[in-house]
């Protein structure tokens, strides 16, 4: 069946770089752009970034421009997030997703990520 | 950027009742509107998409409907499993942007 499964929390202290991954499997991995979507405790869904595996071509929500670094390894069907310079409020549990299409939603979702910054 | 806003907020119902979630797009945004369940600690889970379309699996009672800038999510007969936050998303520019939720209590 089609899968995503990222991988473990993380602990990082304000300034420093974590990167999550997200391994597909039961599909064409560059058939689907990969979506990364996050949300902080309390609060609501929020678009990080995505990526078309097989363009390469991605894009940033505004606020994340410059922070993020998306890549993947084709090889292995996995698409990484990399979020640098982290601050507290970047505390938060980060989601990849398949993106079905332009109409069609986010599905499935990885089992989420989560990330504390903290000193 | 899009701005999806979702009302209520918050909603109290009963099992057994028939609820009605609002989400309304800053411009138009066609049926490019996806809906999504979120249960605290799991991954969000697809419920519509293109607006009204039902996704595979997902029980009859929830339904969709709207288009252009307003959008309505219903569910019936509230079962128990259905308390959770509910989000809608919007796909016409790859900002994807969610409402703010509307988080469905007992």
């Amino acid at each position: 069946q089609v899968q995503l499964v990222q991988s473990g929390a993380e602990v990082k202290k304000p300034g420093a770089s974590v990167k999550v991954s997200c391994k597909a499997s039961g599909y064409t991995f560059s058939s689907f752009d990969i979506i990364w979507v996050r949300q902080a405790t309390g609060q609501g869904l929020e678009l990080v970034a995505w990526m078309n595996p097989d363009s390469g071509d991605t894009g940033y929500a505004q606020r994340f421009q410059g922070r993020v670094t998306l890549t993947k390894n084709t090889s292995i069907s996995t698409a990484y997030m990399e979020l640098h310079s982290l601050r507290s409020d970047d505390t938060a549990v980060y989601f990849c997703a398949r993106n079905e299409g332009p109409r069609e939603g986010f599905d499935p979702w990885g089992q989420g990520t989560l990330v504390t910054v903290a000193s | 950027d899009i701005q999806m806003t979702q009302s209520p907020s918050s909603l109290s119902a009963s099992v057994g009742d028939r609820v009605t979630i609002t989400c309304r797009a800053s411009q138009s945004i066609s049926s490019y509107l996806t809906w999504y369940q979120h249960k605290s600690g799991k991954a969000p889970k697809l419920l519509i998409y293109s607006a009204s379309t039902l996704q595979s699996g997902v029980p009859s009672r929830f339904s969709g409907s709207g288009s252009g800038t307003d959008f309505t999510l219903t569910i019936n007969s509230l079962q128990p499993e259905d308390f959770a936050t509910y989000y809608c998303q919007q796909s016409v520019s790859t900002a994807y942007t969610f409402g703010q939720g509307t988080k469905l209590e007992i």
